[in-house]
């Protein structure tokens, strides 16, 4: 089993920021936390990555808690092309979970 | 275009027939994956290869049976498989990962293999 648990869905509206979280109390000192998402009929697509400070890419950021076992993603204004099931996962494990189904209304 | 490329696209094939799946990558990693993808289901690790070399099988029914000749190529050699097989096949690649414990190399993916046996 996956080490990490997200919500099963969100649901955002377009132009507004998105905070997808994902939990993993079970993390060890040398994972990685990555985030990934998977539109229909394409492999999962890399976002972004992090070990204990915020990271920002021209995809997203990322926010991870003092204690790591949590984090966040947040997508800073969403659009309809993020429309995607996210999935958090540790890099040590390489497991999927069931990942978030975002679903983005115009 | 992916890096990863994935042949082929779509295969539908009976329970006696004998096929495989290929996966090559083009982006210099050392490390290929696959992963399955079924219906309403986590996306499951099924083989990891580091530097060609098989270092996990998670628990993979014999009928699946992976083949790494190189650090660009994965193969998936597929027979006498159950419907319940049918699902989307995935392979990834990675960066350089002879530490185990050091797989902070993010995961590219190609855009599987459509499997469906009947």
């Amino acid at each position: 089993d996956a080490k990490t648990t997200q919500p099963n869905s969100m649901e955002s509206n377009e132009e507004e920021p998105v905070h997808l979280p994902c939990n993993h109390s079970t993390i060890s000192g040398t994972d990685y936390i990555h985030w990934y998402r998977q539109l229909p009929s394409q492999g999962p697509e890399y976002v972004i990555h992090g070990l204990t400070s915020n990271v920002n890419n021209r995809m997203a950021s990322l926010a991870i808690a003092e204690d790591r076992k949590s984090s966040t993603l947040i997508l800073h204004r969403a659009t309809l092309r993020d429309a995607a099931v996210y999935y958090c996962i540790l890099s040590n494990d390489m497991r999927f979970g069931a990942g978030t189904r975002l679903t983005v209304k115009p | 275009e992916t890096g990863v490329t994935q042949t082929p696209r779509h295969l539908v094939m009976g329970m006696t027939n004998k096929k495989s799946l290929k996966c090559e990558q083009h982006l210099g990693h050392n490390a290929m994956y696959w992963y399955k993808q079924s219906a309403k289901k986590p996306l499951e690790l099924m083989f990891v290869y580091s530097l060609e070399e098989r270092v996990e099988n998670n628990s993979v029914p014999s009928r699946f049976s992976p083949e790494c000749p190189n650090s660009s190529h994965l193969f998936l050699h597929l027979h006498t498989l159950q419907p319940e097989d049918s699902a989307l096949y995935l392979c990834a690649s990675s960066q350089d990962p002879a530490v185990r414990s050091s797989y902070n190399s993010p995961l590219h993916f190609g855009n599987g293999t459509r499997l469906t046996v009947t």
